[in-house]
């Protein structure tokens, strides 16, 4: 069973397009996030989500939303890509948001042409 | 600003040496300090973590070296095997405060042991 799943695994599409990605976990964790690593490979946060309530929201453009339905998906929705957005988005949970024990999925790279 | 200072950007071992990476972070509040392991086309994998109460933490043939005072922390893979090769990131957060700002990554570390 795969604790934390992403799909798609591949996203390619053109600018201005809107494309989701989709998070599930079933660990049973409290807290879920997205990440962006980028070509050079620097993993940063972009949002956190804890009992449907977003915690935190870097500062990413507002092209970017998380949704979450439940407390087991966590999905990132993205309006009018651009180039820039092209990276590996991966999907994490914990169980407090403490940062103790996250699991990552196996990402999402998306690619912008 | 990066909170968490990685070095070196790429390490190459021989098989059966030792592989030492090392991070700095600037931020006192952070308590907790893991290190990741990150293979080609998976996600980052937690390998070993520490809080600042201990100096050192190992588990198998790693371990991690705190040094509070220093605000620098490190990871030694002892008889580092060519599986060993991947991606290595250190990684801190503020987890007594619930850990709402989540994981502060440092750059990475391209790991190479040659057989």
């Amino acid at each position: 069973d795969t604790a934390v799943s992403q799909t798609p695994k591949y996203l390619v599409t053109q600018m201005g397009n809107d494309k989701s990605i989709k998070c599930e976990q079933n660990l049973g964790h409290d807290t879920m996030y997205w990440y962006k690593q980028d070509s050079k490979k620097f993993l940063k946060i972009m949002f956190s989500y804890n009992n449907k309530e977003l915690i935190i929201n870097e500062t990413v453009p507002n092209r970017f939303s998380p949704k979450s339905p439940d407390k087991a998906h966590l999905n990132l929705h993205i309006n009018s890509l651009e180039l820039g957005d092209s990276a590996v988005y991966f999907c994490a949970s914990s169980q407090d948001g403490g940062g103790y024990g996250y699991t990552f999925g196996s990402g999402t790279r998306l690619t912008v042409v | 600003q990066q909170q968490v200072k990685q070095s070196p950007q790429s390490l190459i071992v021989q098989k059966g040496g030792i592989s030492i990476i090392n991070c700095a972070y600037e931020n006192t509040a952070f308590d907790y300090f893991p290190w990741y392991q990150q293979f080609p086309g998976k996600g980052p994998a937690l390998l070993i973590a520490i809080r600042p109460d201990v100096s050192e933490k190992k588990e198998g043939r790693f371990t991690i070296s705190f040094n509070k005072s220093a605000k620098q922390f490190s990871l030694h893979i002892m008889d580092s095997q060519p599986g060993d090769s991947a991606t290595y990131f250190c990684a801190a957060s503020i987890a007594s405060g619930g850990g709402a700002d989540g994981l502060t990554f440092g750059k990475g570390t391209h790991l190479i042991i040659q057989p």
